[in-house]
């Protein structure tokens, strides 16, 4: 399974472009790259998925490089509400297998 | 949209006591994965099933154990409960669909033990 790596914290004012990167290293041909958004006490949400290039969505962008070694969450313009904890998994297609969080990346969004 | 269904929403025991939590998944998702959170700690995977079966083991104790029932619902259960239980436990649905799992999670069950 590909472990994840992504920094501990950022700190953002409103109104800017975050972009948090996940390092994938070992990312097998099969697997996706998910990142969810977590605020406390509850649940994780899913907020994008891709397996290459670049993908959009009404929320944010997943930009993967060719090699996918690594991928980057930007999310334009944060508001307070954004203030959360993001986590990069990477997944194989179907398998029900082991989906492992890693330590995620706490975003603080102040005025 | 129908969400995953986690019951109960709080849940108060002792030591050594037991407790089961239950997980209702999105319909037509085949696939249920339980996390465990700590406080302040990022999400421990402790099970997964697919289509009824055990699919995947993570870091949970001997004393719990977990199943997925015919209508695809599931439960954790957990026996002798220590102390160190106490936290947010999460169950996520999703359904393979040719691509990377996508998770939905439930609002968790907050166990706290006594």
């Amino acid at each position: 399974l590909a472990k994840t790596t992504q920094p501990i914290s950022m700190d953002s004012y409103e109104g800017q472009e975050v972009n948090i990167t996940c390092s994938h290293n070992n990312i097998a041909t099969n697997d996706y790259i998910t990142w969810y958004q977590q605020f406390p006490s509850q649940g994780p949400r899913f907020i994008i998925q891709g397996y290459k290039t670049k993908v959009t969505n009404e929320v944010a962008s997943l930009f993967i490089p060719a090699d996918r070694k690594s991928s980057t969450l930007s999310l334009p313009r944060v508001s307070l509400s954004d203030t959360a904890v993001y986590y990069c998994l990477v997944s194989l297609t179907g398998t029900a297998s082991k989906l492992t969080f890693g330590t995620g990346t706490r975003l603080q969004v102040t005025l | 949209a129908a969400g995953v269904i986690q019951s109960p929403r709080h849940l108060i025991k002792e030591k050594r006591e037991t407790a089961t939590l239950k997980c209702y998944p999105i319909p037509r998702h085949d696939t249920v994965y339980w996390y465990q959170q700590g406080p302040g700690q990022d999400p421990q995977f402790l099970i997964s099933f697919y289509e009824k079966m055990q699919s995947d083991k993570g870091s949970i104790p001997d004393r719990f154990s977990a199943q997925q029932f015919s209508d695809y619902h599931s439960e954790l259960n957990m026996s002798s409960l220590e102390l160190g239980d106490s936290a947010l436990y999460f169950c996520a649905s999703a359904t393979a669909q040719g691509r990377g799992e996508k998770l939905f999670f439930g609002s968790g069950t907050q166990l706290s033990v006594l």
